[in-house]
């Protein structure tokens, strides 16, 4: 089976900390996500790595950053965390697209709460 | 108009009812339509991928794709408390895994 895991479940941080966020998966899917999930307003994604040191811009990236420096790790930075960045954080990996049907799996998530 | 839209619910149900899940989509180029379910707290497990139009079946859960209407549905036959989670649906223009459209999910309660 495929197994993302995210180093927290829970998390809470002062506004202007620096968060780092982990997610590991152990199936050398190429690709990884990181969405943020709110009440009302569903998965969005904030950015997403196709391969080692590549990364892509999702629908909302401002106030976050990413780095994968290992395939099989990709990492979520809050440089100055917010209040406005209290919410859940998903990561997901997938196969690249022409290499099998597959589709993307995610983690248990980490909640993170900015007071 | 949203690219894909889902009722929120909360949809609740007796154990063994059928249960009707369904999500609209605007855009005529996705080909790739999947089911996820989400237990509260946790995050989202794959339940059911499905290419183009057609029906799959896998044990109690049967989804549904009509790309002519541009709907899809996942129907829950005999319903358990177990089935109680939300359910999103996903859709995506290339196989594989990036760039995945999501639905708001829909919140399923079923009762003993």
């Amino acid at each position: 089976d495929v197994k993302v895991t995210q180093s927290s479940r829970y998390l809470v941080k002062r506004t202007g900390e620096k968060v780092f966020l982990e997610c590991v998966q152990d199936m050398d899917h190429e690709n990884m996500f990181w969405y943020r999930q709110d009440p009302g307003l569903g998965l969005r994604l904030i950015y997403f790595s196709y391969d080692v040191k590549m990364k892509e811009k999702g629908d909302i990236p401002e106030g976050y950053s990413v780095s994968r420096e290992k395939k099989e790790r990709f990492s979520l930075i809050l440089e100055s965390a917010s209040t406005n960045q209290t919410s859940m954080y998903l990561c997901a990996s997938s196969h690249q697209p022409g290499l099998s049907t597959d589709t993307q799996y995610f983690g248990p998530g980490t909640r993170l709460t900015v007071l | 108009q949203k690219e894909v839209e889902q009722d929120p619910g909360p949809l609740s149900v007796p154990e063994g009812a059928i249960v009707s899940l369904n999500c609209t989509y605007s855009n005529s180029a996705f080909q790739y339509f999947m089911w996820y379910r989400q237990y509260s707290r946790k995050g989202p497990e794959l339940l059911m991928y499905t290419y183009s139009s057609g029906n799959k079946e896998d044990g109690r859960f049967t989804a549904q794709v009509d790309k002519s209407s541009k709907y899809i549905s996942l129907f829950i036959r005999d319903s358990q408390p177990s089935d109680s989670a939300t359910y999103l649906c996903a859709m995506s223009f290339n196989q594989a895994g990036t760039a995945l459209i999501f639905g708001k999910g829909t919140t399923l309660s079923v009762s003993s």
